[in-house]
């Protein structure tokens, strides 16, 4: 069964630092995968996908990016954050038929 | 253009009591229909997926959904709602593409 890893678990940053979140799959060959965002503990905002490496498609534009550099890995990442960049990022991925989520990575930006 | 509908952001029921949580949904094509349960600060967990067959879908932790397709919904049931169920609840439809599409998510509470 596929399992999804995300890190940090937490991150508390300063607005115009950089950001790098991470999150690996385990169980799965060549699955898509996605970042999500959810605002004040509701709705999932969908970020970016991926159906393979180094193919990304941007569903919201905005200041963030997503890279996709091995099979089973896929970085959310930022130059600079800004405040409205805080919320709680979701990676998750495709096993036949169902969505499977990491632990979350809840990011404060002050 | 898919879309799901939770009509209430709010569930309160009283331990034992049965528990359903709504769910509408519009897709082209056949739908492939979710749901998730999310306890504070962590991910989503799936509960229960309808694809084909049965109209009634049986998941983990007891609960189970209701696909009408004349309806087009798919509410979450529980016959006897425990405090534990207490988490926010999201339904998730899939249609001919790869991405899902989350409705707003309803917040069940459960009364001791």
């Amino acid at each position: 069964s596929q399992t999804i890893h995300q890190w940090p678990a937490t991150l508390v940053q300063p607005v115009g630092s950089p950001l790098s979140l991470e999150c690996t799959v385990e169980g799965t060959s060549n699955p898509n995968l996605y970042w999500y965002r959810q605002a004040a503990g509701r709705g999932l905002q969908l970020l970016f996908y991926s159906v393979g490496i180094g193919q990304i498609s941007s569903e919201v534009p905005q200041n963030l990016s997503a890279s996709r550099p091995q099979d089973r890995q896929f970085i959310l990442s930022s130059k600079k954050l800004l405040l409205s960049d805080s919320g709680f990022y979701l990676c998750a991925g495709m096993a036949p038929n169902v969505l499977t989520f990491g632990a979350g990575s809840r990011l404060t930006v002050l | 253009a898919q879309s799901v509908a939770q009509p209430e952001d709010q569930v309160n029921v009283a331990e034992g009591n049965p528990l359903t949580v709504k769910c509408t949904y519009s897709v082209s094509g056949n739908p492939y229909l979710f749901w998730y349960v999310q306890y504070p600060n962590r991910g989503l967990q799936f509960l229960l997926k309808y694809i084909t067959g049965d109209n009634l879908v049986k998941g983990s932790y007891g609960f189970e959904a209701e696909f009408n397709k004349s309806q087009t919904s798919f509410h979450l049931k529980k016959p006897s709602a425990l405090v534990s169920d207490s988490a926010l609840y999201f339904c998730a439809v899939r249609g001919p593409g790869q991405n899902f599409v989350f409705g707003p998510g309803t917040r069940l509470s459960v009364l001791p």
